[in-house]
């Protein structure tokens, strides 16, 4: 396994139309989380998966951006009519339930970076 | 609420100079707490936890003491080197048993110079 796999790294569009990002988490791990991180800031909160139920969402998350986790596998994260404070650096982190060792620690990919003009 | 709160960057040392970075949490109980590391150009990655009071975590020279009584988690290191520059985050989850969302300071970035 290669870890946590984030798809587009990077993607520049305009304001006002939708953009999609998939991550695919580490295949024994079945929490699923987004978040999104701007300049000079810490990851904030936007939503998480356990399998495919998507058990909580921030008020971040707007009526704009949705979340799927279909299969309990891979996730997009959409974002309909975009706006120029949507750019950010939105981040996937999976994580394993149970009482072993490593449970519930959160393992990042790399990112998908959104600029908004 | 649930917050994290961590010293305001940048921290600049010189190689083998002491590194305090402190952060302070708010809970109602006793949260797991991590700091997490990201190199430039990376994503983030788990660099130590703590899960209960007094636990210490440690990793690569790092080292975080869980205080329940100053409700503090403030990470260590007793000689930095040029290659322990980054941005380094200190977080929170949870109270108790069952997820909870994992919630981040706002980082500290370190620049280590030769």
């Amino acid at each position: 396994d290669t870890g946590v796999s984030q798809d587009p790294r990077h993607k520049i569009t305009k304001r006002g139309q939708n953009v999609t990002f998939r991550c695919d988490p580490i295949s024994e791990h079945n929490r699923l989380y987004w978040y999104r991180q701007t300049l000079g800031q810490g990851p904030e909160f936007l939503t998480y998966f356990q399998n495919e139920a998507q058990l909580e969402k921030s008020r971040l998350l707007s009526d704009r951006f949705s979340a799927e986790r279909p299969k309990g596998s891979f996730s997009t994260l959409e974002i309909q009519r975009t706006e120029q404070g949507d750019s950010a650096m939105y981040l996937c982190a999976s994580s394993f339930t149970g009482g072993a060792s490593g449970a519930n620690v959160l393992t990042f990919g790399a990112g998908s970076r959104l600029t908004v003009l | 609420g649930n917050s994290v709160t961590q010293m305001e960057g940048p921290v600049t040392l010189s190689e083998e100079a002491f590194l305090t970075i402190n952060c302070t949490y708010t809970a109602t109980g006793y949260p797991s707490l991590f700091w997490y590391v990201q190199y430039p150009g990376e994503g983030l990655q788990l660099l130590l936890k703590a899960t209960k009071a007094d636990d210490k975590g440690s990793n690569k020279g790092f080292e975080a003491t869980y205080r329940k009584e100053t409700t503090s988690f403030h990470l260590e290191k007793g000689s930095v080197q040029v290659s322990d520059s980054a941005v380094y985050f200190c977080a929170r989850r949870g109270d108790s048993g069952g997820y909870q969302k994992v919630t981040f300071g706002t980082g500290t970035k370190l620049q280590v110079i030769p």
